[in-house]
């Protein structure tokens, strides 16, 4: 069974780079599936940052879309996740999140790393 | 974008009962519809696929319905620990995108 477990700063400055790593363990990253980041900010709903193929291939939000960058690691077997220029509204936890290739559904969850952009 | 829409946005009901919370997407997206359940502090968990589908280790009593733009997800003998977030999310197409969240509360 797939098992994720997101790793990285949880406190960064405003104006700054949230940087974000996510370990695969259980299978490889090399499978056809997607691999993405989602997060819930405090008190609002789930949104997708955007997501990687394990051959490079990627899709971002649009919004958000000018700010980030999903990367891929495969003799790590883990991908990564850049977000530039935050602020206080990218507070939020981060989810890494395994997505079925054909299916499309966000089968499996990491445990989420809780980010605060603060100085 | 395809935008989804859930309603109601919360929801009070009691131990027992039935619920149905609706989800409608901005275009068709055939049966690329998901639902997922989140408890406070929880990660998000998967319920149904493909629209109606339900994922493994889910009780039955949760079911799910609908293609095209209109979907609903049932539960039937609400028991204590279903009162959490729901959320659908369309995978027809990118951006991949969620409904704004239905809390199920305790009545």
């Amino acid at each position: 069974q797939v098992q994720l477990q997101e790793s990285g700063p949880r406190l960064v400055k405003p104006s700054g780079t949230l940087s974000l790593t996510c370990a695969v363990s259980g299978g490889s990253i090399s499978s056809d599936d997607w691999w993405s980041w989602v997060r819930r900010p405090p008190g609002k709903g789930l949104e997708w940052i955007g997501e990687i193929y394990h051959g490079g291939s990627t899709n971002y939000s649009p919004s958000l879309k000018s700010r980030v960058t999903i990367s891929v690691d495969k003799s790590k077997n883990q991908f990564s996740l850049k977000l530039t220029s935050v602020t206080a509204a990218d507070t939020a936890m981060y989810y890494c999140v395994n997505i079925h290739g054909a299916l499309g559904s966000f089968d499996i969850w990491g445990q989420g790393t809780m980010v605060t952009v603060s100085s | 974008d395809i935008q989804m829409t859930q309603s109601p946005s919360s929801l009070s009901a009691s131990v027992g009962d039935r619920v149905t919370i609706t989800c409608r997407a901005s275009q068709s997206i055939s049966t690329y519809l998901n639902w997922y359940q989140q408890k406070p502090g929880r990660v998000p968990n998967l319920l149904i696929y493909a629209a109606s589908s339900l994922q493994g280790g889910v009780p039955s009593r949760f079911s799910g319905s609908g293609s095209g733009t209109d979907f609903t997800l049932t539960i039937r003998n609400l028991q204590p620990e279903d009162f959490a977030t729901y959320y659908c999310q369309q995978s027809y197409t990118t951006p991949r995108t969620f409904g704004q969240g239905t809390k199920l509360e305790i009545k």
